[in-house]
């Protein structure tokens, strides 16, 4: 079975500090990898995906940046946060075949202040 | 286009009644709908979803209806529980995307609360 673990849990930063989230998807070779944005109490926004390592399309400009260094691995940041940053994010990767099917992350919680 | 339209933003039942929650979506070639629910602080979880091939699917209390022509698709629980209190998100795949980036665009989402 699949697993896929996010860090940091939540996080607390200042405005203009540099942040690093991280994610990684066990049981799953090569797959495809998403990042979400979720205002609090707004829908999910796609930022980036990512079919293979070294590959990352950006979905939305909002001064963020993704990165894949491993198969499993996938990282979202920035080297100054705003504070229209403060969110949900959320890693996801995709079922197989015809079916669309996202499964997220647990998801980390960004309070900028 | 690509929006996905749902209604209610907020929806508020007596626990035992039924809960109803509709999206339209825009692109006539979406063949895939999911819905997710999310509980507060949580990840959205896939509930149930339907294809393009079927009108109407039934997981337990959960009942998905598709109408093609009309471009609509709706989410209705049965006997509600407290438990079902949550946001709930419909989307629908977007042909116009590459197969890579992934097809799903989502609702506004539903705030779901079911009184005792």
């Amino acid at each position: 079975a699949q697993t896929i673990h996010q860090w940091p849990v939540a996080e607390i930063k200042a405005v203009g500090s540099p942040l690093s989230l991280g994610c990684t998807i066990k049981g799953k070779s090569s797959p495809n990898l998403y990042w979400y944005w979720q205002a609090t109490g707004g829908t999910l926004q796609q930022l980036f995906y990512s079919i293979t390592v070294g590959q990352v399309e950006s979905v939305v400009q909002l001064n963020l940046s993704a990165s894949r260094p491993k198969d499993d691995q996938f990282i979202l940041s920035t080297e100054k946060l705003l504070l229209s940053h403060s969110g949900f994010y959320l890693c996801a990767w995709r079922g197989q075949g015809w079916a669309e099917t996202l499964y997220f992350g647990s998801g980390t919680r960004l309070t900028v202040l | 286009g690509e929006q996905v339209e749902q209604l209610p933003s907020i929806l508020r039942v007596q626990e035992g009644s039924s809960a109803s929650i509709n999206c339209s979506y825009e692109d006539s070639a979406s063949n895939y709908f999911p819905w997710y629910k999310q509980e507060p602080g949580e990840n959205p979880k896939l509930i149930i979803d339907i294809r393009s091939n079927m009108e109407r699917k039934q997981i337990q209390e959960l009942i998905v209806l598709l109408d093609k022509k009309a471009k609509r698709f709706s989410l209705h629980i049965t006997d509600t529980q407290p438990g079902d209190s949550a946001m709930y998100f419909c989307a629908a795949s977007a042909s116009r995307r590459n197969y890579n980036q992934g097809k799903l665009i989502f609702g506004q989402g539903t705030k779901l609360s079911i009184k005792p």
